[in-house]
């Protein structure tokens, strides 16, 4: 059973641009959240999707925003980028609609911008 | 909003030895999950052990422990029998029905283990 695959690993992007990021939960697996990591804020809360619904979003700008394909895949996108994005983006599934058994987290997207 | 306080940034333990981290949390709720991630050089999180907070019995999972206090509002984990493969972050986090699929982590605890 494939776990949660995030693409791609790494991505270097310039201020300004705006960058796209993919994860595929394991199969079956119906929510999808997303976590951004920095050494200085730790793991926080972007979003989270079922059923391509956006369930509960976490205290980002509006730069930040997703979505949620009929296959489940989801994918978010960051405009405008900052260099203060530079950040581990983390997805991860889980089989219930709410993760009472906890997430299954994908390796990360290392994004940086420069 | 809930917080999770790790007040370990580092840690380090001898193979074969006993190790615990500390883990403390802020909620109003009776009700919620608590749980310890690890996460390896390899960046992916993986789930540790997990506790109900409804249920009194400590979880355990082979050589990974937990002491729940829930009047404390504490949850710490205790690895017995340190491996090598152990070293990793550390990551403690909060779930409840009230914050649906939302997790707080904590600032995490970097484990080494000495050979």
């Amino acid at each position: 059973k494939a776990g949660v695959t995030q693409t791609p690993r790494y991505l270097i992007k310039t201020r300004g641009q705006q960058v796209t990021l993919s994860c595929s939960p394991i199969s079956g697996h119906r929510s999808v959240s997303w976590y951004q990591q920095t050494p200085g804020q730790g793991l926080q809360f972007l979003f989270e999707y079922f059923s391509e619904t956006q369930r509960n979003k976490g205290n980002f700008p509006g730069r930040f925003s997703g979505r949620q394909f009929s296959n489940s895949r989801s994918e978010m996108n960051v405009s405008t980028l900052e260099l203060g994005d530079s950040a581990l983006y983390l997805c991860a599934s889980s089989l219930l609609l709410t993760a009472t058994y906890g997430y299954t987290f994908g390796s990360g997207t290392r994004l940086t911008v420069v | 909003a809930q917080t999770v306080t790790q007040s370990q940034p580092e840690m380090s333990v001898q193979e074969a030895e006993t190790v615990t981290l500390s883990c403390t949390y802020d909620t109003s709720e009776s009700d919620y999950y608590l749980f310890w991630y690890k996460q390896p050089p390899s960046r992916q999180m993986i789930l540790v052990i997990r506790q109900e907070a409804y249920k009194q019995q400590n979880a355990t999972e082979n050589r990974f422990s937990v002491n729940f206090q829930k009047a404390a509002k504490s949850f710490s984990l205790k690895i017995s029998d340190s491996q090598l493969g152990d070293a990793a972050m550390y990551f403690c986090a909060y779930r409840s029905e009230n914050t649906g699929n939302q997790f707080y982590f904590g600032t995490g605890t970097s484990l080494t283990v000495i050979p």
